[in-house]
């Protein structure tokens, strides 16, 4: 079964920190995707990856950058934090089939 | 811009009760519809949908896809409240590289 593992549960950070969030998978799959998941917005894409060191934009980049240095590893991070990146954040995986999802993580900037 | 509306946005029924989930489309070179379930963590899969008018059904639950009118429904039949969750819908086109557009979700709640 497809894992997704996100470092963290739960953070607290105080703006203009700079944020990073870990995000591992165990099935080898070329796609990895960031979301940021607000109510009543529901799921939004921040950035995804296709392969190692290549990254494309989502929907809502603006305050974000990724990392990806290896297959397995997808980081997503937060230059300078603010208030408006609280948030729920979800990394995925995915190859050919669906979306597998971490459980998450809960990010408040005070 | 692909674009995926999901309603009710929130549900309260009782346990027994039939529910049906909507979730209409538009986007660009349709390539899957998709259902997952959410609790308090991670979304679960449920279901994929490509051809129009096939039921996919699984226990209580089940949806189908309607690509003339673009849209799907989910159908969940003697509630229970292990059903209570938040039920996302997300569509993928062939443009988009693998990217889902996700619907802002419908909450259910299952009251016993």
């Amino acid at each position: 079964d497809v894992k997704v593992t996100q470092s963290s549960r739960y953070l607290v950070k105080r703006t203009g920190e700079k944020v990073f969030l870990e995000c591992v998978q165990d099935m080898d799959h070329e796609n990895m995707f960031w979301y940021r998941q607000d109510p009543g917005l529901g799921l939004r894409l921040i950035y995804f990856s296709y392969d190692v060191k290549m990254k494309e934009k989502g929907d809502i980049p603006e305050g974000y950058s990724v990392s990806r240095e290896k297959k397995e590893r997808f980081s997503l991070i937060l230059e300078s934090a603010s208030t408006n990146q609280t948030s729920m954040y979800l990394c995925a995986s995915r190859e050919n089939s669906p979306l597998h999802f971490g459980n998450g993580t809960r990010l408040t900037v005070t | 811009e692909d674009k995926v509306v999901q309603s009710p946005l929130s549900l309260v029924v009782h346990e027994g009760d039939t529910v049906t989930l909507n979730c209409s489309y538009e986007v660009t070179n349709f390539r899957s519809l998709l259902w997952y379930k959410q609790e308090k963590k991670a979304p679960t899969f449920l279901f994929m949908l490509t051809s129009s008018g096939i039921e996919k059904k699984s226990g209580r639950l089940s949806s189908i896809l309607d690509k003339k009118e673009l849209f799907s429904i989910l159908n969940i039949t003697a509630t229970q409240t292990g059903d209570s969750a938040v039920y996302l819908c997300a569509v993928e086109s062939y443009n988009a590289g693998n990217m889902l557009t996700f619907g802002g979700g419908t909450r259910l709640m299952v009251k016993p």
